[in-house]
């Protein structure tokens, strides 16, 4: 059974920078297209960018949104993947969600919480 | 805003069959998929490329498409389905990723 457990979040100014992760169980992140989705309190679902899988180029595509502020990334040899947040705005408060897939979202972790506050 | 569009809430008597709709131009060439979240919980993929089931989901879930709108049809509502119910699917250019807005489902 596929294991996603996201870290890494927490309280930051706007315009701070924060690093989420999430590390993956009984499943290679490296052979799969990866995504990340967030949700705003109390809104519905955003899709925020996704990376291909090695073989396909680790190719990288964002939302307009956080288009040129948040960066996907990931360790092969850890088996984690990583969403970099720059330039964090009051927006950009929600529940981030590590997902497995590029448009059909398979399975989920739990989620962990980003709060851009002053 | 979001170039899926969803009826903010839905309501459906316990026994009887709902079903949920999900609107956008992008819908006429690619597939929706649709997930289950219930409060507190990471969502779940309930029904993916319009009308298949993934394992272990129960066969009242069902999905169709016709035109730019997609629906997932609950039929015979349990209590246990009381969630807010996502569409997704590429967006118009295809290159992007969409969600709707979202369905809360109440069972009376």
């Amino acid at each position: 059974e596929v294991q996603l457990v996201e870290s890494g979040g927490g309280l930051v100014k706007p315009g701070g920078s924060l690093r989420v992760s999430c590390v993956a169980s009984e499943f290679s992140l490296n052979n799969a297209w990866m995504s990340w989705v967030r949700q705003a309190p109390g809104k519905g679902l955003q899709w925020v960018g996704r990376i291909s899988s090695e073989t396909e180029g680790g190719r990288t595509d964002y939302c307009a949104p956080v288009k040129g502020r948040f960066s996907i990334s990931r360790d092969a040899s850890e088996n984690t993947l990583h969403l970099q947040m720059n330039s964090l705005k009051i927006e950009d408060t929600g529940v981030y969600y590590c997902v497995v897939g590029s448009v059909r979202f398979t399975d989920w972790g739990q989620g962990t919480m980003v709060i851009v506050s002053s | 805003s979001s170039e899926l569009t969803q009826d903010p809430a839905v309501s459906v008597a316990l026994g009887q069959t709902v079903r949920i709709t999900c609107q956008g131009d992008s819908l006429s060439n690619y597939y929706a998929n649709w997930y289950q979240q219930k409060p507190g919980q990471a969502p779940l993929l309930v029904i993916y490329n319009t009308d298949n089931r993934p394992s272990g989901i129960p066969d009242r879930f069902s999905g169709s498409s016709s035109g730019n709108t997609a629906s997932l049809t609950i039929t015979g509502a349990q209590a246990e389905d009381e969630a807010d119910y996502h569409c997704n699917s590429r967006d118009s250019s295809g290159d992007l990723v969409v969600f709707g807005g979202g369905t809360k489902l109440t069972v009376l």
